[in-house]
Order: structure tokens, then sequence, then C-alpha cells
């Protein structure tokens, strides 16, 4: 069985300034893809950003990078010059090419953006 | 494209009514994935439907069924509701390819008296 692990219940971060959500995973398989999803105040769980297991390099959208490590099963994910529109509860899950479309999530982590 | 839609946005309901809920995929989505999240037990995945067909199953009871119709369109429904069954229901669509990415709809927020 897969597990999904964010340590970090709430986060804070000036605006402008870096901030980086942890996230671990347990899985036995092989292939697998994680992400990381953000889910603002409307509640629309939203795409952050998507990394393949097999490629090394880290995925990068924008603002938002990754450190994942592979060997520690951790997948972190870094924003940015934060912005206000950046708060939201963040959500890193993973998904096993064997079970098509499950997706295991994390409990989430609530990040509050401040002036 | 239009993005996934959920309907109803809201419900309220009584103990041991029960409830249909819909969602209509991304154009060309064959795939849809549902999910309940709580605050108590997070985001779990219920069931996922590709071409009409259950192809994979969360942890849930028998109350919880759906299907999926030939236009891609799933519904779920939940029969003789519990009051633990107050959430939200998100549903995501996909391709359906292995791991493809899921793009998820709003949500339909289920109250249950």
């Amino acid at each position: 069985a897969q597990t999904v692990t964010q340590s970090q219940p709430e986060m804070s971060v000036q605006e402008a300034e870096t901030v980086t959500l942890s996230c671990t995973y347990d899985t036995s398989e092989s292939d697998y893809y994680l992400f990381w999803y953000k889910q603002p105040p409307s509640r629309q769980m939203i795409l952050v950003i998507r990394q393949e297991a097999y490629k090394q390099q880290n995925a990068t959208e924008n603002r938002f990078s990754v450190n994942f490590q592979k060997a520690a099963k951790s997948f972190s994910l870094k924003i940015s010059d934060s912005q206000l529109g950046d708060a939201a509860m963040y959500f890193c899950a993973s998904i096993n090419t064997g079970t098509a479309s499950k997706l295991t999530f994390g409990t989430g982590t609530r990040l509050q953006v401040t002036l | 494209k239009a993005g996934v839609t959920q309907t109803p946005r809201y419900l309220i309901k009584t103990r041991g009514q029960q409830v249909t809920l819909s969602c209509s995929p991304i154009s060309g989505h064959r795939s849809v994935s549902w999910y309940q999240q709580t605050p108590g037990q997070g985001l779990q995945f219920l069931f996922e439907y590709f071409s009409e067909t259950q192809r994979n199953k969360g942890n849930f009871p028998g109350r919880f069924s759906g299907r999926q119709f030939s236009n891609s369109r799933s519904e779920m429904n939940v029969s003789t509701l519990e009051l633990g069954d107050s959430a939200l229901y998100l549903c995501a669509s996909s391709l359906g390819f292995s791991a493809d990415t899921q793009y998820f709809g709003p949500g339909t927020r289920l109250t249950v008296l």
C-alpha cells in the first residue's frame, strides 16, 4: 500500500519570500508519479506540479519547483516569490502506474501568506 | 476546454435518504474518479470508472456506488445516508491512461442531518 506523509500542518511565508513544503511517501512500486495539488478556499483542487519517478530531473512550473529525492522517498515543493494568491491547502499525492487513477493523498499543509 | 463540472454544488439530506451526485468530465476524458474529503479522514479514493466500467474501487461500504454513461459522464449514489457521509465529494477526470494527471471539479458539499 502507498502512504503519503505531510508533517507540516501549517506554514507561513511573507510575500515575495520562498517557502518549502515537505512530503515523504512510501511505495513498493518502481513506477509511480507524484503530484502537488493546491486547494484554495473555493475548495477546487488545482494541479500545481507533477513528477515522474523515472525522471531524475526535478519538475518546475514557473515559481513552483520540486526537490525529488527518490532514494529518500522525499518530494518537497518550493514556492518562490510567494504571492497572496498562493495561500491555500497544499496536498502531496502519489499514484502507482498499476493502480490506474487511484491517487493517495497526504493530510495537507495549510500555507498562509503574509504582507 | 471546459473544466470538470459537478452538480449540485450543495446538498442537504437527512439520515436514511439516498443521494445522487453528477460529474461531467473534460471533453475527451474517458476516466472519472471520485474522492471523499472530510476533516477527519482527509481525501479518500472512492472508485474510478473508465469506458462505463468500474476499474478501481476504494475501501467504502456498498452503500456507495457509481456508474458511467457512454458520454463519460458519471454519477455517484449513496444510499441510506449516515451522518458520517457528510463530506465534500470531488470528482476528477483524466484521459484514462496509466497515471494520467487528474483534473478536479469544484466538488459537491453534502450535509447529512
